[in-house]
């Protein structure tokens, strides 16, 4: 079964608006967190929020927000006011494991590719 | 700059071939992990290294093999190489995990195998 599941191979936004990025994760694990990262055409990966399993409130990082449903098992990314600049890959990403020295391995979801137009 | 650095950048080899990707650990990471990126499989966790030593391996062929060195570089090395392993090749580092962004993707190198 997959672990990360993002739904919307692609979607498209009109610059300024806001858009949500769809991401289901599945694991029994109690200690668990969800990141998000961008990758835009030239390849690298940037981080842009993260939210833990036991973090009461969802996680914000300027534009970002993560909507976290724990009980529905979702991290969606909420982008506000979005920007030309936004139109990249965005892959949904967990850990799991509450800690140790084999943590940190991540597994990644589909992607989605984001267009902004203008 | 990340502070992980990832090299060659570029690769172009035939298949058959071997070849050796190298990555260096932010300053004072221990952990080095190598994921795969590819069209038809997508990011993939292939292996993790902690302080010389495997940690945890992944989806990682029997072709491929990895290492991590006494001044905690550390190198993939592909053998046997096929037109499906053309991919781009992320290494990134950690210290003992301190939060999301002690977490710290290189570059990539980008693999052609023709």
């Amino acid at each position: 079964a997959q672990k990360i599941t993002q739904t919307q191979p692609g979607m498209f936004v009109q610059e300024k608006e806001a858009v949500t990025l769809d991401c289901t994760y599945d694991t029994s694990d109690p200690s668990y967190g969800l990141f998000w990262y961008k990758q835009p055409s030239s390849g690298e990966m940037i981080f842009l929020i993260y939210q833990g399993s036991y973090d009461q409130q969802n996680a914000t990082e300027g534009r970002y927000s993560l909507n976290f449903q724990k009980a529905r098992k979702s991290a969606n990314l909420v982008i506000s006011a979005s920007q030309l600049g936004d139109s990249a890959m965005y892959f949904c990403a967990m850990r799991e494991g509450g800690g140790g020295t084999s943590y940190g391995k991540l597994t990644f979801g589909q992607g989605t590719i984001l267009t902004v137009h203008p | 700059d990340s502070g992980v650095t990832q090299t060659p950048k570029h690769l172009i080899t035939a298949t058959g071939q071997r070849v050796t990707l190298r990555c260096s650990p932010r300053s004072g990471d221990l952990s080095v992990y190598w994921y795969q990126q590819s069209l038809d499989q997508g990011l993939q966790f292939l292996i993790q290294y902690y302080n010389g030593e495997e940690r945890a391996k992944g989806n990682i062929l029997e072709r491929f093999s990895a290492q991590q060195f006494p001044d905690l570089h550390s190198e993939l090395n592909l053998s046997s190489l096929e037109l499906g392993d053309s991919a781009l090749y992320f290494c990134a580092s950690s210290p003992v995990f301190q939060g999301p962004r002690s977490y710290t993707f290189g570059s990539g190198t980008r693999l052609t195998v023709v």
